[in-house]
């Protein structure tokens, strides 16, 4: 069936650097795609919705100059946190809209967990 | 979507049916019933889906009541590896929006 795959899937780094999240569809094309953040004991949130060849719309309290987004390609979407701070910290998780689906709606990534010391 | 309501957290032993239950009073005549569930640490997994007939498959059944406004998905014989957190979903079959995951159930498999 069809698969997303996200990388990296643990990440820590120091205060002040720039990650790069990636999330790839392995055997189909997803026009849209979308990027949640998931603190502890919490559910997820939607931050963005990414859609391929155009600007990704964010939700309402979440930076688009701090989380860019960027989905160059039908099967990419990358989502980079700029100068990361502690408060980042976080499971990011990114999911691909499945194109007419007929049973599931999305497939998720596994997640990227995000420590920043 | 419409909203729905699930309890906090439950226990089954582990061999159990473990049968999760989800109020959905809302749901309107086109929305269907979606279940996804997540592993500690891992992304969201979809396990079964129904618009008003019974449907099982490898994983799960879901039953749905005749008025539609509550659901219960059962899992036949739960393992450990079923720990996880459960969330129902309604949903208009097509849509392009995102999900939105409530605060799901948190079920315990115990051995």
């Amino acid at each position: 069936g069809a698969v997303v795959s996200q990388h990296p899937s643990r990440v820590i780094c120091k205060s002040g650097t720039s990650v790069k999240i990636e999330c790839r569809s392995l055997d189909f094309q997803a026009t849209t795609m979308f990027w949640y953040r998931q603190f502890p004991k919490q559910s997820l949130m939607l931050m963005a919705t990414s859609n391929e060849g155009s600007k990704a719309t964010y939700e309402q309290g979440v930076e688009k100059d701090k989380f860019l987004i960027n989905h160059a390609s039908l099967t990419l979407s990358t989502l980079t946190v700029t100068s990361a701070h502690p408060e980042d910290s976080s499971f990011y998780i990114c999911s691909a809209l499945v194109p007419r689906w007929v049973s599931q709606p999305q497939h998720f990534g596994d997640g990227t967990r995000l420590s920043i010391l | 979507d419409a909203k729905t309501t699930q309890p906090p957290s439950m226990d089954c032993a582990e061999g159990r049916a473990a049968n999760l239950p989800c109020n959905h009073s809302t749901i309107s005549g086109n929305e269907y019933v979606y279940w996804y569930r997540q592993i500690h640490s891992q992304g969201p997994q979809y396990i079964i889906h129904g618009l008003k007939n019974n449907e099982t498959n490898e994983m799960a059944s879901l039953i749905i009541t005749e008025d539609r406004k509550s659901s219960t998905l059962i899992l036949p014989h739960a393992t450990l590896r079923d720990t996880a957190v459960y969330y129902c979903i309604v949903r208009v079959k097509g849509s392009q929006g995102n999900l939105i995951f409530g605060k799901g159930t948190k079920l315990s498999v115990k051995p």
